[in-house]
């Protein structure tokens, strides 16, 4: 059983696409979490949602635009990829804002 | 503000050799702190955490010892195998007058060598 699944695992599109990445998580948890990891491993929160509510939107270009239809889904979708897009992006989720954050396997994202 | 720091990287080490990755952090209250492990390829997942002054957490050889005096957490590991080599990030959550903060550091990739 995953805990918590992304898909797709790879992304390869061109500049100007648009592309969305789903994330699920079946722990039961209240709070889950968009990251993006570059190539040096830095990782940078760019969203948060605690049940269904939007709570972290850190600065990122809006062409991001997180989703959560309930609180077993993070969905995030980029508009008008540009090649500094290129990332690996991590879902997380944590049963509270404070505890264990579970990650996914991650989406690298290339943009040609 | 709240932050975590890092030793930086790379650390090399060979088989069975001695392991410490420093991690300071700067906080207003008092904060639970962790130790995530990034192996290639893999999503982070925990290794350990502490919740409260002089805790220790513990797990796979690894420990890591809460010191408030320091405002350190760092990581140890008396005998390093070539499948640790990861990126171990140190991280820190906190509420403070209902803001929640959850902050990784920038990540110590280690290379164990056979």
């Amino acid at each position: 059983d995953t805990a918590v699944s992304q898909t797709p695992k790879y992304l390869v599109t061109q500049m100007g696409n648009d592309k969305s990445i789903k994330c699920e998580q079946n722990l039961g948890h209240d709070t889950m979490y968009w990251y993006k990891q570059d190539s040096k491993k830095f990782l940078k929160i760019m969203f948060s949602y605690n049940n269904k509510e939007l709570i972290i939107n850190e600065t990122v270009p809006n062409r991001f635009s997180p989703k959560s239809p309930d609180k077993a889904h993070l969905n995030l979708h980029i508009n008008s990829l540009e090649l500094g897009d290129s990332a690996v992006y991590f879902c997380a989720s944590s049963p509270t804002r404070t505890d264990t954050q579970y990650f996914g396997p991650g989406t690298r994202l290339t943009v040609l | 503000g709240n932050s975590v720091t890092q030793m930086e990287g790379p650390v090399t080490l060979s088989e069975e050799a001695f392991l410490t990755i420093n991690c300071t952090y700067t906080a207003t209250g008092y904060p639970s702190l962790f130790w995530y492990v990034q192996y290639p390829g893999e999503g982070l997942q925990l290794l350990l955490k502490a919740t409260k002054a002089d805790d220790k957490g513990s797990n796979k050889g690894f420990e890591a010892t809460y010191r408030k005096e320091t405002t350190s957490f760092h990581l140890e590991k008396g005998s390093v195998q070539v499948s640790d080599s990861a990126v171990y990030f140190c991280a820190l959550s906190e509420v403070t007058s209902g803001t929640y903060k959850y902050i990784f550091g920038t990540g110590t990739r280690l290379k164990v060598l056979a």
